[in-house]
Protein backbone atom coordinates (compact mmCIF):
# COMPACT_ATOMS: atom_id res chain seq x y z
CA UNK A 1 0.00 0.00 0.00
CA UNK A 2 0.68 3.66 -0.46
CA UNK A 3 0.04 6.49 1.95
CA UNK A 4 -0.01 9.80 0.13
CA UNK A 5 0.21 13.33 1.82
CA UNK A 6 -1.10 16.84 -0.31
CA UNK A 7 0.01 19.93 0.74
CA UNK A 8 -1.70 22.92 1.21
CA UNK A 9 -5.12 20.70 2.48
CA UNK A 10 -6.75 23.99 1.61
CA UNK A 11 -6.83 27.41 0.27
CA UNK A 12 -8.29 30.86 -0.76
CA UNK A 13 -6.72 32.61 -3.13
CA UNK A 14 -7.28 35.35 -5.55
CA UNK A 15 -7.90 35.41 -9.16
CA UNK A 16 -5.52 35.94 -11.53
CA UNK A 17 -2.87 34.31 -9.39
CA UNK A 18 -1.28 30.60 -9.15
CA UNK A 19 -0.93 28.08 -6.50
CA UNK A 20 1.30 24.92 -6.61
CA UNK A 21 0.07 21.83 -4.80
CA UNK A 22 2.68 19.45 -3.61
CA UNK A 23 2.18 15.44 -3.24
CA UNK A 24 4.36 13.47 -1.27
CA UNK A 25 4.24 9.54 -1.43
CA UNK A 26 5.82 7.57 1.77
CA UNK A 27 6.79 4.79 -1.11
CA UNK A 28 7.93 4.56 -4.47
CA UNK A 29 5.13 4.78 -7.34
CA UNK A 30 5.54 4.09 -11.32
CA UNK A 31 2.42 6.37 -12.35
CA UNK A 32 1.35 9.36 -10.05
CA UNK A 33 -1.85 11.01 -11.47
CA UNK A 34 -3.53 14.75 -10.94
CA UNK A 35 -7.48 14.92 -10.40
CA UNK A 36 -9.59 17.67 -10.25
CA UNK A 37 -13.09 17.38 -8.19
CA UNK A 38 -15.51 20.02 -9.36
CA UNK A 39 -17.92 21.26 -6.54
CA UNK A 40 -21.07 18.57 -6.20
CA UNK A 41 -19.12 16.66 -9.31
CA UNK A 42 -16.88 13.39 -9.65
CA UNK A 43 -13.43 13.35 -10.44
CA UNK A 44 -11.82 14.00 -13.58
CA UNK A 45 -8.33 13.23 -14.86
CA UNK A 46 -6.04 16.29 -15.76
CA UNK A 47 -3.10 14.39 -16.10
CA UNK A 48 -0.35 11.64 -15.60
CA UNK A 49 3.06 12.56 -14.16
CA UNK A 50 5.50 11.41 -15.42
CA UNK A 51 9.62 11.17 -13.67
CA UNK A 52 11.29 13.36 -16.02
CA UNK A 53 9.69 14.32 -18.40
CA UNK A 54 6.51 16.45 -19.44
CA UNK A 55 3.16 15.20 -18.03
CA UNK A 56 0.73 13.65 -20.55
CA UNK A 57 -2.49 15.62 -20.26
CA UNK A 58 -6.11 14.52 -20.36
CA UNK A 59 -8.26 16.40 -23.51
CA UNK A 60 -9.34 19.51 -22.19
CA UNK A 61 -6.20 20.31 -20.07
CA UNK A 62 -3.25 22.11 -20.75
CA UNK A 63 0.23 22.29 -19.80
CA UNK A 64 0.27 25.80 -19.82
CA UNK A 65 -2.66 26.03 -17.71
CA UNK A 66 -1.83 22.75 -15.26
CA UNK A 67 1.88 22.52 -15.04
CA UNK A 68 3.28 19.82 -13.60
CA UNK A 69 6.39 18.11 -12.26
CA UNK A 70 7.76 14.70 -10.81
CA UNK A 71 11.25 15.36 -10.40
CA UNK A 72 11.69 11.50 -8.62
CA UNK A 73 9.69 8.58 -7.67
CA UNK A 74 7.84 9.65 -4.58
CA UNK A 75 7.11 13.16 -5.33
CA UNK A 76 4.74 15.65 -7.84
CA UNK A 77 3.92 19.05 -7.68
CA UNK A 78 0.90 20.68 -10.07
CA UNK A 79 0.35 24.51 -10.31
CA UNK A 80 -2.76 25.60 -11.18
CA UNK A 81 -1.99 29.10 -12.98
CA UNK A 82 -3.59 31.98 -13.77
CA UNK A 83 -6.38 31.37 -11.57
CA UNK A 84 -10.21 32.03 -12.11
CA UNK A 85 -13.42 31.35 -10.05
CA UNK A 86 -14.53 28.24 -12.25
CA UNK A 87 -10.71 26.71 -11.33
CA UNK A 88 -12.57 26.33 -7.44
CA UNK A 89 -12.37 22.77 -6.91
CA UNK A 90 -10.61 19.55 -4.79
CA UNK A 91 -7.61 18.41 -6.28
CA UNK A 92 -6.27 15.21 -5.75
CA UNK A 93 -3.25 13.21 -6.65
CA UNK A 94 -3.10 9.80 -6.96
CA UNK A 95 -0.39 6.78 -7.03
CA UNK A 96 -0.09 3.20 -8.46
CA UNK A 97 2.25 1.17 -6.32
CA UNK A 98 5.41 -0.24 -8.14
CA UNK A 99 5.09 -3.78 -9.13
CA UNK A 100 2.32 -5.77 -9.94
CA UNK A 101 -0.74 -6.11 -13.08
CA UNK A 102 -1.62 -3.35 -14.81
CA UNK A 103 -4.92 -3.45 -12.57
CA UNK A 104 -3.01 -2.50 -9.50
CA UNK A 105 -4.86 -0.34 -7.06
CA UNK A 106 -4.43 3.04 -6.97
CA UNK A 107 -4.07 5.32 -3.67
CA UNK A 108 -5.07 8.86 -3.53
CA UNK A 109 -4.35 11.93 -1.61
CA UNK A 110 -7.14 13.37 0.85
CA UNK A 111 -7.03 16.37 -1.49
CA UNK A 112 -6.54 19.81 -1.76
CA UNK A 113 -9.55 22.16 -1.30
CA UNK A 114 -8.96 25.48 -3.22
CA UNK A 115 -11.55 28.18 -3.35
CA UNK A 116 -10.80 31.18 -5.65
CA UNK A 117 -12.02 34.61 -5.14
CA UNK B 1 -14.33 3.76 -23.15
CA UNK B 2 -17.18 1.50 -21.85
CA UNK B 3 -19.62 3.23 -19.72
CA UNK B 4 -21.14 2.19 -16.40
CA UNK B 5 -24.82 2.99 -15.28
CA UNK B 6 -25.75 3.43 -11.24
CA UNK B 7 -28.43 4.70 -9.42
CA UNK B 8 -28.10 7.94 -7.98
CA UNK B 9 -28.36 7.11 -4.28
CA UNK B 10 -29.53 4.04 -1.47
CA UNK B 11 -30.24 3.78 1.47
CA UNK B 12 -29.42 1.36 4.02
CA UNK B 13 -29.77 0.57 7.90
CA UNK B 14 -27.04 -0.13 10.28
CA UNK B 15 -25.84 -3.79 10.23
CA UNK B 16 -27.86 -4.97 7.23
CA UNK B 17 -26.76 -5.92 3.70
CA UNK B 18 -26.31 -3.52 0.83
CA UNK B 19 -26.59 -4.42 -2.65
CA UNK B 20 -25.28 -1.91 -5.04
CA UNK B 21 -26.12 -2.41 -8.51
CA UNK B 22 -23.77 -1.73 -11.26
CA UNK B 23 -24.46 -2.13 -15.46
CA UNK B 24 -21.76 -2.13 -17.83
CA UNK B 25 -23.57 -3.55 -21.00
CA UNK B 26 -20.62 -2.89 -23.38
CA UNK B 27 -17.96 -4.45 -21.24
CA UNK B 28 -15.47 -6.07 -23.56
CA UNK B 29 -13.91 -9.72 -22.82
CA UNK B 30 -10.55 -7.97 -20.93
CA UNK B 31 -11.97 -5.14 -18.78
CA UNK B 32 -11.83 -5.63 -15.42
CA UNK B 33 -14.86 -4.31 -13.25
CA UNK B 34 -13.07 -1.93 -10.38
CA UNK B 35 -15.21 -0.08 -7.05
CA UNK B 36 -13.71 2.32 -5.41
CA UNK B 37 -15.53 4.87 -2.59
CA UNK B 38 -14.83 7.83 -1.81
CA UNK B 39 -16.16 8.82 1.83
CA UNK B 40 -16.50 12.57 3.03
CA UNK B 41 -14.16 15.29 2.81
CA UNK B 42 -11.56 12.11 1.55
CA UNK B 43 -10.05 10.83 -1.69
CA UNK B 44 -11.25 7.54 -3.27
CA UNK B 45 -9.93 4.31 -1.72
CA UNK B 46 -9.95 1.23 -3.47
CA UNK B 47 -12.72 -1.51 -2.61
CA UNK B 48 -12.49 -4.38 -4.66
CA UNK B 49 -11.81 -5.27 -8.47
CA UNK B 50 -12.66 -8.77 -10.44
CA UNK B 51 -12.83 -10.37 -13.83
CA UNK B 52 -14.98 -12.94 -14.64
CA UNK B 53 -15.40 -14.48 -10.83
CA UNK B 54 -17.08 -13.27 -7.96
CA UNK B 55 -14.54 -11.76 -5.81
CA UNK B 56 -14.48 -11.07 -1.59
CA UNK B 57 -12.37 -9.69 0.71
CA UNK B 58 -12.48 -8.21 3.76
CA UNK B 59 -14.51 -4.47 2.93
CA UNK B 60 -17.02 -6.43 0.22
CA UNK B 61 -17.89 -9.06 -2.02
CA UNK B 62 -18.52 -8.64 -5.63
CA UNK B 63 -20.43 -10.64 -7.56
CA UNK B 64 -20.27 -10.45 -11.49
CA UNK B 65 -23.00 -11.75 -14.04
CA UNK B 66 -22.29 -14.69 -16.04
CA UNK B 67 -22.69 -12.49 -19.44
CA UNK B 68 -20.34 -9.51 -17.22
CA UNK B 69 -23.61 -7.23 -18.46
CA UNK B 70 -23.53 -5.92 -15.05
CA UNK B 71 -21.98 -6.72 -11.10
CA UNK B 72 -23.17 -5.81 -8.00
CA UNK B 73 -20.91 -4.95 -4.81
CA UNK B 74 -22.43 -6.47 -1.50
CA UNK B 75 -21.10 -4.94 1.83
CA UNK B 76 -22.40 -7.37 4.05
CA UNK B 77 -23.52 -5.40 7.74
CA UNK B 78 -23.13 -1.74 6.65
CA UNK B 79 -21.88 0.80 9.31
CA UNK B 80 -22.16 4.47 9.58
CA UNK B 81 -18.59 4.63 8.25
CA UNK B 82 -19.89 3.10 5.09
CA UNK B 83 -21.55 5.77 4.03
CA UNK B 84 -19.85 7.14 0.99
CA UNK B 85 -20.11 7.11 -2.85
CA UNK B 86 -19.17 4.50 -4.08
CA UNK B 87 -17.96 4.32 -8.21
CA UNK B 88 -18.15 1.08 -10.59
CA UNK B 89 -14.96 1.44 -13.17
CA UNK B 90 -13.89 -0.44 -15.96
CA UNK B 91 -10.44 -0.64 -16.91
CA UNK B 92 -9.22 -2.06 -20.01
CA UNK B 93 -6.23 -5.00 -19.75
CA UNK B 94 -3.85 -2.50 -20.35
CA UNK B 95 -5.00 0.61 -19.25
CA UNK B 96 -3.92 2.63 -16.25
CA UNK B 97 -6.34 4.91 -16.16
CA UNK B 98 -9.14 5.63 -13.81
CA UNK B 99 -12.81 6.89 -15.00
CA UNK B 100 -14.89 7.85 -13.09
CA UNK B 101 -18.96 8.21 -13.99
CA UNK B 102 -21.39 9.96 -11.06
CA UNK B 103 -21.77 6.77 -8.54
CA UNK B 104 -24.05 5.81 -6.21
CA UNK B 105 -24.03 7.63 -2.87
CA UNK B 106 -25.43 5.49 -0.05
CA UNK B 107 -26.37 6.77 3.18
CA UNK B 108 -26.91 4.63 6.15
CA UNK B 109 -29.29 5.12 9.04
CA UNK B 110 -28.33 4.63 12.63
Amino acid sequence: SAVISQKPSRDICQRGTSLTIQCQVDSQVTMMFWYRQQPGQSLTLIATANQGSEATYESGFVIDKFPISRPNLTFSTLTVSNMSPEDSSIYLCSGRASGGSVQETQYFGPGTRLLVL
Amino acid sequence: DAKTTQPNSMESNEEEPVHLPCNHSTISGTDYIHWYRQLPSQGPEYVIHGLTSNVNNRMASLAIAEDRKSSTLILHRATLRDAAVYYCILRALNDYKLSFGAGTTVTVRA
